[in-house]
């Protein structure tokens, strides 16, 4: 089993729907998580980060973390053609191996 | 503009030769990694350095090798040992801080076939 797992889609949705993206963890000590957009053939650009369980929000994007559950997720309201990607979750700990271990993404389309 | 280079965009190996991809950044970030990415997966970690002349291996290593004499360079050589080296090659850096190593920032990548 993954440590971190990612339903790779692809997920494809009208202009404007609000899209919820997902992965679940099993290493209880990920206190740091992200999420990063990649287009195709380029490098993965950093979209939110958050510490620990809770909500955030910046523009339409909102990531939240439920710890108890080992469950984040991402939502993007109004969603644009422009945000057709590949969107990544990423988490980390303090402790153990001081580097991301990554989900596998899922591939988002929006249609206009 | 501050940010991480990684070259050459396309890499074309035969069969039983190294080749080495650069990574430099001017961040003056002390934590650099290497990732290898296929297609329909995630990033998985091939070698990482928190400090200058030190780093560990991540979970593919084999068939790879690294160095960390600056702390703005992290090259990777992929050598003959490496039985699938095709892929898109990822490099990033990350500050030390409060929040060591957990936003770390990509490189536009190094794609790399074997002819």
């Amino acid at each position: 089993q993954k440590e971190v797992e990612q339903d790779p889609g692809p997920l494809s949705v009208p202009e404007g729907a609000i899209v919820s993206l997902n992965c679940t963890y099993s290493n209880s000590a990920f206190q740091y998580f992200m999420w990063y957009r990649q287009y195709s053939r380029k490098g993965p650009e950093l979209l939110m980060y958050t510490y620990s369980s809770g909500n955030k929000e910046d523009g339409r994007f909102t990531a939240q973390v439920d710890k108890s559950s080992k469950y984040i997720s991402l939502f993007i309201r109004d969603s644009q053609p422009s945000d057709s990607a590949t969107y990544l979750c990423a988490m980390s700990s303090d402790t153990g191996r001081r580097a991301l271990t990554f989900g596998s993404g899922t591939r988002l389309q929006v249609q206009p | 503009d501050g940010g991480i280079t990684q070259s050459p965009k396309y890499l074309f190996r035969k069969e039983g030769q190294n080749v080495t991809l650069s990574c430099e950044q001017n961040l003056n970030h002390d934590a650099m990694y290497w990732y290898r990415q296929d297609p329909g997966q995630g990033l998985r970690l091939i070698y990482y350095s928190q400090i200058v002349n030190d780093f560990q291996k991540g979970d593919i290593a084999e068939g790879y090798s690294v160095s960390r004499e600056k702390k703005e360079s992290f090259p990777l050589t992929v050598t003959s040992a490496q039985k699938n080296p095709t892929a898109f090659y990822l490099c990033a850096s990350s500050s030390k801080g409060r929040r060591m190593n957990t936003e770390a920032f990509f490189g536009q990548g190094t794609r790399l076939t074997v002819v």
